[in-house]
């Protein structure tokens, strides 16, 4: 059974930090691309980053908001991935969902979801 | 960046219905059009990949179709725990982009 289980959320000032971490089971993680997705309370989804596997160049992209200020990484002896986020805006404030996939097969596992609130 | 748009943001039918969303893309891609639901205060599930192919275990209740920049999901027989909102999403190109949602009551 696949799980993702992310864990490093909570409450943070502006201009703070957060990591997040996204420990992943079930599948063999060093051939998945792993996301992170947000959506805040009462919209849409909104994709944050990619970070492709090791097997194919480990590419990373970005949306744009967050370009900069946030670091996507991923430790394959942990099966785990991460989120480094700094420079923290109130429009930060969201659920944040780890997912597998992308490409032609969609997104196919997500996370539960931590929620992130930047807020003095 | 790929835009999309789907209608209608809101639909009400019964159960037995059949139901038909729409998603638009504001360019051509071959297919990476993905289809989710997500129930109340749940994380989202895939239930349709590559436009038209059925993620594991999604009832064959759901359908996907459409090329192109047009694409559908249908849902052929509605059922009370089909009440959720539902996004399109493509993953043709970075950044990956998802439809506004359309929410779907019984």
């Amino acid at each position: 059974e696949v799980q993702l289980v992310e864990s490093g959320g909570g409450l943070v000032k502006p201009g703070g930090s957060l990591r997040l971490s996204c420990a992943a089971s079930g599948f063999i993680f060093t051939n998945a691309w792993m996301n992170w997705v947000r959506q805040a309370p009462g919209m849409d989804l909104e994709w944050v980053a990619l970070i492709k596997s090791t097997a194919v160049g480990g590419t990373i992209d970005y949306a744009a908001p967050v370009k900069g200020r946030f670091t996507i990484s991923r430790d394959d002896s942990k099966n785990t991935v991460f989120l480094q986020m700094n420079s923290l805006k109130s429009e930060d404030t969201a659920v944040y969902y780890c997912t597998t996939g992308g490409g032609t097969f969609g997104l196919d596992y997500w996370g539960q979801g931590i929620q992130v609130t930047v807020s003095s | 960046d790929i835009q999309m748009t789907q209608s209608p943001s809101s639909l009400s039918a019964s159960v037995g219905d059949r139901v038909t969303i729409t998603c638009r893309a504001s360019q051509s891609f071959n297919n990476y059009l993905n289809w989710y639901q997500q129930k109340s205060g749940k994380a989202p599930e895939l239930l349709i990949y590559g436009a038209s192919s059925l993620h594991s275990g999604v009832p064959s209740r759901f359908s996907g179709s459409g090329s192109g920049t047009d694409f559908t999901l249908t849902i052929s027989s509605l059922q009370p725990e089909d009440a959720a909102t539902y996004f399109c999403q493509q993953t043709y190109s970075t950044p990956l982009t998802f439809g506004g949602g359309t929410k779907v009551e019984i």
